[in-house]
This record gives structure tokens, sequence and C-alpha cells, in this order.
């Protein structure tokens, strides 16, 4: 299957601080790609769809302006998890889309805010 | 939105029995249908998935099945493994979005 990559695997920041997170297609072209939010022991929580050159659309209760999101490219998306605070510590899961609809994932980065 | 919900959040089998695993789903629109099974701290993987203009699909010992009418489709792994324990999520999409289910923990006990 197609290979998406995602970095950091971890990240560990401060409180007030901004991360970056980065979603790769490596090996196709993915028009659409999705970030996912999850806690422990639970399911994958649609945060938003990003699509390539547009504004990423956004899931009821996903505030756009503390997670923004950036599609520059056909194979690469951004999660900015921005004045980051303790309660957004969690697993992110990006996924990228194919032409045949299906979707691959990342490996995720977990992200501890102190 | 979509709103798909799966049962039962966990399930435990002896190794060589089946295990079913069903999920539900709101929006009339959805026709592809995906599962996946996500290991402890790693990425979900896609094991199966079916599309709206099939009624079921099999793949060794695992099988989906799929009744638009209803709006639910199921999970089957036959002759379960201890290396089929793990999570597994089923997901729905209309083609954009995808929505995913609550997720089931199975343990194949040897």
């Amino acid at each position: 299957g197609a290979v998406v990559s995602q970095h950091p695997s971890r990240v560990i920041c401060k409180s007030g601080t901004s991360v970056k997170i980065e979603c790769r297609s490596l090996d196709f072209q993915a028009t659409t790609m999705f970030w996912y939010r999850q806690f422990p022991k639970q399911s994958l929580m649609l945060m938003a769809t990003s699509n390539e050159g547009s504004k990423a659309t956004y899931e009821q209760g996903v505030e756009k302006d503390k997670f923004l999101i950036n599609h520059a490219s056909l194979t690469l998306s951004t999660l900015t998890v921005t004045s980051a605070h303790p309660e957004d510590s969690s697993f992110y899961i990006c996924s990228a889309r194919d032409s045949t609809a299906e979707q691959f994932f990342g490996p995720g980065t977990r992200l501890t805010v102190l | 939105g979509e709103n798909v919900e799966q049962h039962p959040s966990t399930l435990s089998v002896q190794e060589g029995d089946s295990a079913v695993i069903k999920c539900t789903y709101s929006d009339s629109a959805s026709n592809y249908f995906p599962w996946y099974k996500q290991e402890l701290g790693k990425r979900p993987q896609l094991i199966i998935d079916i599309r709206s203009n099939v009624g079921e699909k099999k793949d060794q010992r695992i099988a989906v099945t799929l009744n638009k009418t209803a709006k639910h489709f199921s999970l089957h792994i036959t002759e379960t493994q201890p290396e089929d324990s793990a999570v597994y999520f089923c997901a729905a999409s209309n083609g954009n979005q995808f929505y995913f289910g609550t997720g089931t923990s199975l343990t194949v006990i040897p």
C-alpha cells in the first residue's frame, strides 16, 4: 500500500507554545488529507479535512484558529496546534486518500503539553 | 453528519472460534465502508473494505457484509488466532470525510 509519513512522532512542549505536525504522502499524490485525534482506548475523531490548495473543512467543535491546517502541496499537509494547553495532549494521526478513495494513515504524533 | 455506531466494545473469543463485529451508519450517502485493525501505539491498518454496490466481500479468514437498506455492515473473522488480538474500527465514507466507529477491542484467548 501507499506510504504516509508523519513528523515528529513524539513532541513535548510547554503550555502556551505552538507545535507543528507534518503529514506527507511519500509515493502518491493526495488531494485530500485528514487529521484525527485519538484519546487512549478511544476511537479516531475526525478533526478536519484538508484539500490541496483550499481551506480545510473543520468538524463541529474543532477550533480552526487553534488547529491551523495547511495543505500547500499534493504531498504535504501540516497541523499547527497553537497556544497548546495540557488538554491538547493527545495522539494526532493524519491520513491521505488516494484516487481509489482508500485512505492510508500516518504513524501518528504523540503530543504532550506540560 | 454521519453517525457510526459499533458493537461490541470488547470481545473475547477462544482461539479458533469466530468473531463478529457490527456497525451501523446513518447517512444514506455513505458508499465506502473500510475496516481497520489498530495495534497498541500503532497506526490503523486497512484489513478489508466494501463499497455500496457489493453485499459481501471475503479475503481469506476475513469477510465483510453490507446491508444498505438497514444501514449496517459487519466484520467476520473466522478461525481466530492470537495475533488477531487488536482494536478494530469500522468506518463510513461518502467519498469526502471518513467517520469511525467507537472501536472493538478483540482478545483471542490461546
